[in-house]
């Protein structure tokens, strides 16, 4: 199957810094990549979907100028947690799509941030 | 109310039990039914995928779908202490993987 790669896996920052976490397709072309967070025992909520070459489409509630989304080429796209707060702390995942009417989400392994 | 509905659990159960876990729904535009299964600190795999209603059976795994109750379900057959994960249930109205709702997740653990 496809595969999806997050890097860090884990990252723990100080109150105001920013972060950014990477989400790379390793073996297909992602058309789309969602960001999702998720807190313990609880769902995946999606925050915004990434389509390479334009603009980010943030979820209501979600600022995008808190969580900045990058998808510069068809097999990377960032996410960078900017003025970090403890609230902000959680599991991050992403997932990719490839080109076509329906494909599977292939999921990223989530990176864990933790601001202290 | 929230439009897919998961019980949390935890479920335990001992290594052979069938297990049952459940969704339900209140979307009736969803036609599209996925079962995944997350490891813990790990992304989501998707195990079953469905379409409409029915059952669908994949090795030890039946994912059984109800549109007339919205109501679904996911059967794991001789539980193996390797099941031990989050299952979510996911729920799209189109065919596009672009727009999927996620169940919250149950916890399963099965016991060697």
């Amino acid at each position: 199957g496809a595969v999806v790669s997050q890097h860090p896996s884990w990252v723990i920052c100080k109150s105001g810094t920013s972060v950014k976490i990477e989400c790379r397709s390793l073996d297909f072309q992602a058309t789309t990549m969602f960001w999702y967070r998720q807190f313990p025992k609880q769902s995946l909520m999606l925050m915004a979907t990434s389509n390479e070459g334009s603009k980010a489409t943030y979820e209501q509630g979600v600022e995008k100028d808190k969580f900045l989304i990058n998808h510069a080429s068809l097999t990377l796209s960032t996410l960078t947690v900017t003025s970090a707060h403890p609230e902000d702390s959680s599991f991050y995942i992403c997932s990719a799509v490839a080109g076509g009417s329906y494909n599977e989400q292939f999921f990223g392994p989530g990176t864990r941030l933790t601001v202290l | 109310q929230k439009e897919v509905e998961q019980d949390p659990g935890p479920l335990s159960v001992p290594e052979g039990a069938i297990v049952s876990l459940n969704c339900t729904y209140s979307n009736s535009a969803f036609q599209y039914f996925m079962w995944y299964r997350q490891y813990s600190r790990k992304g989501p795999e998707l195990l079953m995928y469905t379409y409409s209603s029915g059952n669908k059976e994949d090795g030890r795994f039946t994912a059984q779908v109800d549109k007339s109750s919205k109501y679904i379900s996911l059967f794991i057959r001789d539980s193996q202490p390797s099941d031990s994960a989050t299952y979510l249930c996911a729920m799209s109205p189109s065919g596009s993987a672009r727009q999927l709702t996620f169940g919250s997740g149950t916890q399963l653990t099965v016991l060697p």
